[in-house]
Order: C-alpha cells, then sequence, then structure tokens
C-alpha cells in the first residue's frame, strides 16, 4: 500500500521568498512522483514528475522537486513566489502497477503575500 | 488539442436523485479514471478503465456507485439514491497507455451538490 504525506496544510511566503512545500511517500517499490497543482474550480495541472531518471526533476512555472530515496521525500521548491504561484498543491505517488493509480496526498494551500 | 471535458461543470440535486456524469478524455487515450475530490481534502480513486475494462474497482464508496466507458471513449459515472455525503468535485483524468510514467492530465470536475 501506498500513502502520501503533505506536511503543513497552508503555506504562506512573501512575493519573492522560496517556496518550499513538503512531500513524503511510503511504497514498497520504486514509486513515480508527481506534483499537481489545482488553481480554483479547475482540475489539477501537471507541474513535474519523477519517472526514476535524474532525481532532481524540472517542472513549469520555475518549480522543481528532488527524489531523495533515503528520506522517503519529494519536497517542491520555486526559488522566488510570485503572486501567480497561489494555488493548491498535491503530491500524488504511483507504484507502476497495472492501471497505474495514483495515492494523492491532502494537499497544501499556497498564499502569496505582496 | 482538446484536453479531458467534464459534464456538467455544476449539478445540484435533491437526496435520493440519480445523478450522472460526463467524462470525455483526450483523444487516443486508452486509460481512463474517475477521482473524488471532498471539500479541503485531497483526491480519492473511485475507479480506472482499460480501454471498455474497469479492471479495478476498488475505489468505488457503495453499490450506489457505477461507471461505464464505450467506444474507448467517453464514461459516465453514474450515482443511484445519492446521499449528501455524495456532494465533491468527480475529477475525470485520462493518460495515455495507463502506464506508471504517464501523467495523468484531469479534466475541471462536476461540481455536485446534493441538498
Amino acid at each position: 500500500a501506498q500513502s502520501v504525506t503533505q506536511l503543513g496544510s497552508h503555506v504562506s511566503v512573501s512575493e519573492g521568498a522560496l517556496v518550499l512545500l513538503r512531500c513524503n511517500y511510503s511504497s514498497s517499490v520504486p514509486p513515480y512522483l508527481f506534483w499537481y497543482v489545482q488553481y480554483p474550480n479547475q482540475g489539477l495541472q501537471l507541474l513535474l514528475k519523477y519517472t526514476s531518471a535524474a532525481t532532481l526533476v524540472k517542472g513549469i512555472n520555475g518549480f522543481e522537486a528532488e527524489f531523495k530515496k533515503s528520506e522517503t521525500s519529494f519536497h517542491l521548491t520555486k526559488p522566488s513566489a510570485h503572486m501567480s504561484d497561489a494555488a493548491e498543491y498535491f503530491c500524488a505517488v504511483s507504484d507502476g502497477n497495472a492501471g497505474n493509480m495514483l495515492t494523492f496526498g491532502g494537499g497544501t494551500r499556497l498564499m502569496v503575500k505582496p | 488539442g482538446a484536453g479531458v471535458s467534464q459534464s456538467p461543470s455544476n449539478k445540484v440535486t435533491e437526496k435520493g436523485k440519480d445523478v450522472e456524469l460526463r467524462c470525455d478524455p483526450i483523444s487516443g487515450h486508452t486509460a481512463l479514471y474517475w477521482y473524488r475530490q471532498r471539500l479541503g481534502q485531497g483526491l480519492e480513486f473511485l475507479i480506472y478503465f482499460q480501454g471498455n475494462s474497469a479492471p479495478d474497482k476498488s475505489g468505488l464508496p457503495s453499490d450506489r456507485f457505477s461507471a461505464e466507458r464505450t467506444g474507448e471513449s467517453v464514461s459516465t459515472l453514474t450515482i443511484q439514491r445519492t446521499q449528501q455525503e455524495d456532494s465533491a468535485v468527480y475529477l475525470c483524468a485520462s493518460s495515455s497507455t495507463g502506464g506508471g510514467n504517464q501523467p495523468q492530465h484531469f479534466g475541471d470536475g462536476t461540481r455536485l451538490s446534493i441538498l
């Protein structure tokens, strides 16, 4: 069984500050890991994915995430927050078995202060 | 190209009524998924289709929930005798093959409110 934990249901940063959203996972097999962003009243948009290639993954909108097997973590970062980054962020894991069902964390709402 | 399309975008209905939610996946995507997102929570998996078959129905919360897919395209999620706890956003996603390294592409969801 897989699980995903996102520490901090709400994170607030100032515009221009570092964004760090935490994700820890458990999986019995090498996982595939994803970060999605959800803007109000919209579906989920893929930010980036880890699929066993480079451990540092670059995504859209200046976001990146680093897979650390020893820490079972896949934290999302962005060097400088923009107001437009305010949204809800979800970390998800798949074990790659048939169907690729995603298990999601509870989400982190990012607020950006001017 | 067009993304995943869901209809209706909003549905308000009375407790006890049946509802049908529709999903049009990205053309050519063989895998299709339904998830439920309750207010302030993450997504929970409901059901997965590969082609028109549903090998994994483990997430359906009760026998009031059913889903089908036809023509390896459109899918409908049906909820019978709706209850207030069914109120949620229902999200559909598709992926090209269902393989583990393939990202899922999501629609904007159907917001279901049960009065």
